[in-house]
C-alpha cells in the first residue's frame, strides 16, 4: 500500500513555542490531506483538511490561526502548532488520499509534549 | 458531536476466542473502514466496505454493513494475542474524503 510518513515522529517542547510537523506522501501524490489529533485513550478528532494549493478547512472548534497548515505540494503537507501549551500535548495523526480513491493512508503520527 | 459510537468500550477475551466489536454512525455514508492501532502507534487499515455492501471477508476478519440501522459490526475469528489492539471505525460522508472516526473498541487477548 501507499505510504505515508511523518517527522518528527515525537517532540517535547516548552510552553510558548512552536513546533512543526510534516506529513509526506511517499510513493503517491495527495491531493488532499487530513490532520487527526488523538488524546490518550481517545478516538482520532479530525481537526483539518489541507488541499494542495489552498487554504485548509478547519473542523469546528480548532483554532486555525493556533494550528496553521500548509500544503505547498501534492506530497508535503505541515501542520505548525503555534504558542504550543501543556494541553496542547497530544497525539498528531495525518493522512492522505490518492485522488478518487476511497482509503486513506495514515502517517506513523508524532507524539507532542509541551512542557 | 458527530462522531461514530462503538461498543464495547472495552473487551477481555481468550486466545481463540471470537470478537466482535459495533460501530453506529449519524450520517449516510459512502463508505466505512476499519483501522487497528496498536498502543502508541499509527493505524493500520483492516477492510473498507462500501455503502451497497453488505459484508466483507479479509482472512480471519468479518466486517457486516447495515445502512437502514446505520451500523457495522466487525468480527475476529479465532482471535490471537498480536490481535490485542484498539480498533476504530470511520465513515466517509458525501463523497469528501473526510471520515470521522468512532470511539473505539479496546480489545485484549489474553493467551
Amino acid at each position: 500500500g501507499a505510504v505515508v510518513s511523518q517527522h518528527p515522529s515525537w517532540v517535547i517542547c516548552k510552553s510558548g513555542t512552536s513546533v512543526k510537523i510534516e506529513c509526506r506522501s511517499l510513493d503517491f501524490q495527495a491531493t488532499t490531506m487530513f490532520w487527526y489529533r488523538q488524546f490518550p485513550k481517545q478516538s482520532l478528532m479530525l481537526m483539518a483538511t489541507s488541499n494542495e494549493g489552498s487554504k485548509a478547512t478547519y473542523e469546528q472548534g480548532v483554532e486555525k490561526d493556533k494550528f496553521l497548515i500548509n500544503h505547498a505540494s501534492l506530497t508535503l503537507s505541515t501542520l505548525t502548532v503555534t504558542s504550543a501549551h501543556p494541553e496542547d500535548s497530544s497525539f498528531y495523526i495525518c493522512s492522505g488520499g490518492a485522488g478518487g480513491k476511497d482509503e486513506q493512508y495514515f502517517g506513523p503520527g508524532t507524539r507532542l509534549t509541551v512542557t | 458531536s458527530q462522531q461514530g459510537e462503538e461498543d464495547p468500550q472495552a473487551l477481555s477475551i481468550q486466545e481463540g476466542e471470537n470478537a466482535t466489536m459495533n460501530c453506529s454512525y449519524k450520517t449516510s455514508i459512502n463508505n466505512l473502514q476499519w483501522y487497528r492501532q496498536n498502543s502508541g502507534r499509527g493505524l493500520v487499515h483492516l477492510i473498507l466496505i462500501r455503502s451497497n455492501e453488505r459484508e466483507k471477508h479479509s482472512g480471519r476478519l468479518r466486517v457486516t454493513l447495515d445502512t437502514s440501522k446505520k451500523s457495522s459490526s466487525l468480527l475476529i475469528t479465532a482471535s490471537r494475542a498480536a490481535d490485542t489492539a484498539s480498533y476504530f471505525c470511520a465513515t466517509e460522508t458525501s463523497g469528501t474524503y473526510k471520515y470521522i472516526f468512532g470511539t473505539g473498541t479496546r480489545l485484549k487477548v489474553l493467551a
